[in-house]
């Protein structure tokens, strides 16, 4: 079946550093790719997404290029904050069944 | 407006035992999805429900686990005779159209089961 591999974490950084967070999926044709994210605490989020090739999503500075000839849509931020610490998950949308990956977590220092 | 809530968050049981998970979806959402989700692991889709109709319950690990959404509004999902294996969280999620993977999915903050 299609799965979604993402980078295993923790992903450590201090504020104002650069972050990426890669994640491939295997679903052939052209799935719909989500970042979701959860906080301590809270339920999964809808970060950003993208429908189509070349589309890039983004929200809250992040943004994540939805690459078919590679089949990835990794996650990035120019300069990450305490508050943006969680668990980010990438997933893909091929059917009506999303398939996620295992989540990065990421801890952001002062 | 009220996001998706479940009740109770946290529920120890004995194994043997039954329990009884509750979700309330957004008002007026059509498509809910229940997920479990193991420690370190990314949720798995159990089943989805569009309004009172179970179309899909590939994912439900046994015949111990069931689901319902009798009025096509709060969904329970019900496991019977606990086992450890079944201690994870258990996502509830809501979309408001039919289901695509298109669409957003609106979770909730789960109900962690612990299996004794």
């Amino acid at each position: 079946g299609d799965s979604v591999t993402q980078m295993e974490g923790p992903v450590t950084l201090s504020e104002e550093a650069f972050l990426t967070i890669n994640c491939t999926y295997t679903a052939t044709g052209y799935p719909s790719l989500f970042w979701y994210v959860q906080y301590p605490g809270e339920g999964l989020q809808l970060l950003l997404k993208a429908t189509k090739a070349d589309d890039k999503g983004s929200n809250k500075g992040f943004e994540a290029t939805y690459r078919k000839e590679t089949t990835s849509f990794h996650l990035e931020k120019g300069s990450v904050q305490v508050s943006d610490s969680a668990v980010y998950f990438c997933a893909e949308g091929g059917s009506y069944i999303p398939t996620f990956g295992r989540g990065t977590s990421l801890i952001v220092h002062p | 407006g009220a996001g998706v809530s479940q009740s109770p968050r946290y529920k120890v049981a004995k194994r043997g035992q039954d329990v009884a998970l509750r979700c309330d979806p957004i008002s007026g959402h059509v498509s809910l999805f229940w997920y479990q989700q193991a420690l370190g692991q990314g949720p798995e889709f159990l089943t989805y429900f569009q309004n009172e109709a179970q179309l899909d319950k590939s994912g439900l690990p046994s015949d111990r686990f069931f689901a319902e959404r009798p009025e096509g509004s709060v969904s329970t999902l019900k496991i019977q005779r606990t086992q450890q294996e079944d201690s994870a969280v258990y996502l509830c999620a809501s979309s408001p159209n039919g289901g695509s993977a298109y669409n957003e999915q609106f979770f909730g903050p789960g109900t962690r089961l612990t299996v004794l």
